[in-house]
């Protein structure tokens, strides 16, 4: 089992630049999440799926981010524009309905605006 | 909403001594899951405890969920440098989609 995946592991960006992360759940996952860690806010929740369809999108800091799953196997982050606060790490993490089951994580994309 | 919080913010440890972190919520948990970062990693899920009182082992760590299933606690003796990282606490959100995360609680380890 090859885990969640995200890509890219590093992103360096200048403002104003388009940023899109990936991630491939956990194949038989039905539930997606991304969360975005720093030091100052910790680990939050962005938005989450459940059978590709979004749930909940009330942890979207702004309109500057947007976020797919058009299959089951794929999602993407996007921020465009990007700006300095948005540097953080975002991690994507699935899980296997019914409840809250176990979250597995994703190692995470480490994003750098400048 | 449901909050989960967690004290303390960090946890100075001097090696071969034990240390707890506490998780409290704000109301009753059908379960709480305890996850571990390490620096420069990403939350590893531990455990989950389901029961009123229950008390689970891993090797040096003890997790224990309270009587009235609000609270829990993550107890390790003899710590080692190995157990540096951050300690998560998670218990259910407002639906059963998601997890609310505590801050964590921050391991350093003197050697």
């Amino acid at each position: 089992d090859a885990g969640v995946i995200q890509s890219p592991r590093h992103e360096v960006t200048e403002m104003g630049q388009e940023v899109t992360l990936r991630c491939k759940p956990i194949s038989g996952h039905n539930s997606l999440f991304w969360y975005r860690q720093t030091m100052m806010r910790g680990l939050e929740l962005l938005i989450y799926f459940n059978n590709n369809v979004p749930i909940d999108d009330s942890g979207m800091p702004e309109d500057r981010f947007s976020a797919k799953m058009p299959n089951a196997s794929f999602s993407t982050l996007k921020i465009q524009p990007s700006e300095p606060r948005d540097s953080a790490v975002y991690f994507c993490a699935s899980s296997s309905p019914p409840g809250t089951d176990t979250q597995y994580f994703g190692p995470g994309t480490r994003l750098t605006v400048l | 909403g449901q909050q989960v919080m967690q004290i303390p913010q960090y946890q100075h440890v001097q090696e071969g001594e034990d240390f707890t972190t506490y998780c409290n919520s704000s109301t009753t948990l059908s379960n709480i899951q305890w996850y571990k970062q390490r620096p420069g990693g990403h939350p590893v899920f531990l455990i989950q405890l389901v029961k009123s009182g229950e008390v689970k082992k891993q090797k040096r760590l003890t997790f224990q969920f309270g009587e009235a299933k609000k609270n829990s606690s993550l107890h390790i003796t003899a710590t080692q440098t190995t157990d540096v990282g951050t300690y998560f606490c998670a218990g259910p959100g407002s639906n059963d989609y998601k997890l609310s995360f505590g801050a964590g609680t921050t391991v350093t380890v003197r050697a």
